[in-house]
């Protein structure tokens, strides 16, 4: 474990509420990450954060927003939430360059 | 956009024996990153490959990327329980690690 934590762990809401996915890291790394994963699609990058208040958009960067505002916190936001949006969502921090990723231990959402 | 097929989608293996898993790139790898995860709990880096024709081994597992630089091999040697789970590739293709593409998986079950 790379003093990654996702909080919740697991999560089920109804379409058009807003969810917001945190994640804490204690390694004092400069990136950070979100990922969806789904079946058939494996890891697709939604948005991830080069510093605080700092970041960019991923593959699957619609319907999602992102904040951080100290280096240790990433907040993932679904503004209001559509079914398609239930998936598995992971956290992610690397120290940047060609370091690897180490990830949290997943948020899995459900939107009914 | 980088595609990352894996190969098999799924084995089933026979404790003892042995066993490869493919990574295959549509275009020039420039790191390629392998990760283990069990389910219902985040990836676990095992190895990162860089330079064509680089090998590297942890205890039983030996990843390989080829001279093109293209395809990336994992093996495990004499396979054990502990083995099972999903291995995913991950590959930067020369955007950095702000923007890796992550394989489908490949789903293992080790048989006694």
């Amino acid at each position: 474990d790379a003093g990654i934590t996702q909080s919740p762990r697991h999560k089920v809401t109804e379409t058009g509420t807003p969810v917001t996915l945190r994640c804490h890291q204690t390694e004092n790394h400069r990136y950070m990450y979100w990922y969806r994963q789904d079946p058939g699609h494996g890891l697709r990058l939604i948005h991830y954060s080069y510093g605080v208040k700092d970041t960019d958009k991923g593959e699957v960067s619609d319907g999602y927003s992102v904040s951080r505002s100290k280096t240790e916190d990433f907040l993932l936001t679904l503004e209001s939430a559509t079914s398609s949006q239930t998936s598995v969502y992971f956290c992610a921090i690397s120290v940047g360059g060609n370091s690897p990723l180490h990830f949290g231990n997943g948020t899995r959402l459900t939107v009914t | 956009s980088q595609e990352l097929e894996q190969s098999p989608q799924s084995l089933i293996v026979q404790e003892g024996k042995n066993l490869t898993i493919n990574c295959t790139s549509s275009k020039t790898l420039y790191g390629l990153y392998w990760y283990k995860q069990k389910y219902g709990e985040g990836l676990i880096f095992l190895m990162m490959l860089q330079k064509g024709g680089e090998e590297k081994s942890h205890e039983k597992i030996t990843a390989k990327l080829d001279e093109k630089k293209q395809q990336s091999s994992l093996h495990i040697t004499a396979s054990q329980p502990s083995h099972a789970g999903i291995y995913l590739c991950g590959a930067d293709s020369g955007f950095g690690n702000e923007k890796l593409t992550f394989g489908t998986g490949t789903r293992l079950t080790i048989i006694p």
